[in-house]
């Protein structure tokens, strides 16, 4: 089945740099690649997604790349602002299945 | 409007007893799923309904989880003899489309379930 890893699990950046966190999938039939994200205590949100047959995405200072060929996704939050500490995580959806990543635990440090 | 809504937000089970968790979708939002999220983990998928068929139940861990849709909008997840194993946050999500994964998932605010 499919497997979805996520990296880094924590990740601390100084606020106004950017953050990249990267997923890979193992099952080529995925073709839609949401990202969520989730305060502490709060819902999971839909912050972009990508499909497979584009490479990249862009919404203001959120951007996802895609590498089907490397089976790996990327979300970049660029001029990061204290309001972006929170986890965040990827998913893989093949054949009707959504598999999520264990999160990542965005800092934005002062 | 509003959106998702869970309730209750929070249920603590004394091992063996039995809980049932509801949630009510965004209106019209015709798909509707369940998913068990454990501390610092990701959400796991349960199940998926369509209107009121459950179409999908393979993430369900064992038969002790039971869910329904009879009307197809609220959904009720319900957890006969509870274990500490079962302690996660229950979330529950809905789309507008029949495309499972094809339209933006909205999620409730989850029940923390905490089995003593």
């Amino acid at each position: 089945g499919e497997n979805v890893e996520q990296h880094p699990s924590t990740l601390s950046v100084q606020e106004g740099d950017s953050a990249v966190i990267k997923c890979t999938y193992s099952d080529s039939a995925s073709n839609y690649f949401p990202w969520y994200k989730q305060e502490l205590g709060k819902r999971p949100q839909l912050i972009i997604d990508i499909r497979s047959n584009v490479g990249e995405k862009k919404d203001q200072r959120i951007a996802v790349t895609l590498n089907k060929t490397a089976k790996h996704f990327s979300l970049h939050i660029t001029e990061t602002q204290p309001e972006d500490s929170a986890v965040y995580f990827c998913a893989a959806i093949p054949d009707d299945k959504i598999i999520f990543g264990k999160g990542t635990r965005l800092h934005i440090l002062p | 409007g509003a959106g998702v809504s869970q309730s209750p937000r929070y249920k603590v089970a004394k091992r063996g007893q039995d809980v049932a968790l509801r949630c009510d979708p965004i209106s019209g939002h015709v798909s509707l799923f369940w998913y068990q999220q454990a501390l610092g983990q990701g959400p796991e998928f349960l199940t998926y309904f369509q209107n009121e068929a459950q179409l999908d139940k393979s993430g369900l861990p064992s038969d002790r989880f039971f869910a329904e849709r009879p009307e197809g909008s609220v959904s009720t997840l319900k957890i006969q003899r509870t274990q500490q194993e079962d302690s996660a946050v229950y979330l529950c999500a809905s789309t507008a489309s029949l495309g499972r994964y094809t339209d933006t998932q909205y999620f409730g605010p989850g029940t923390r379930l905490t089995v003593l």
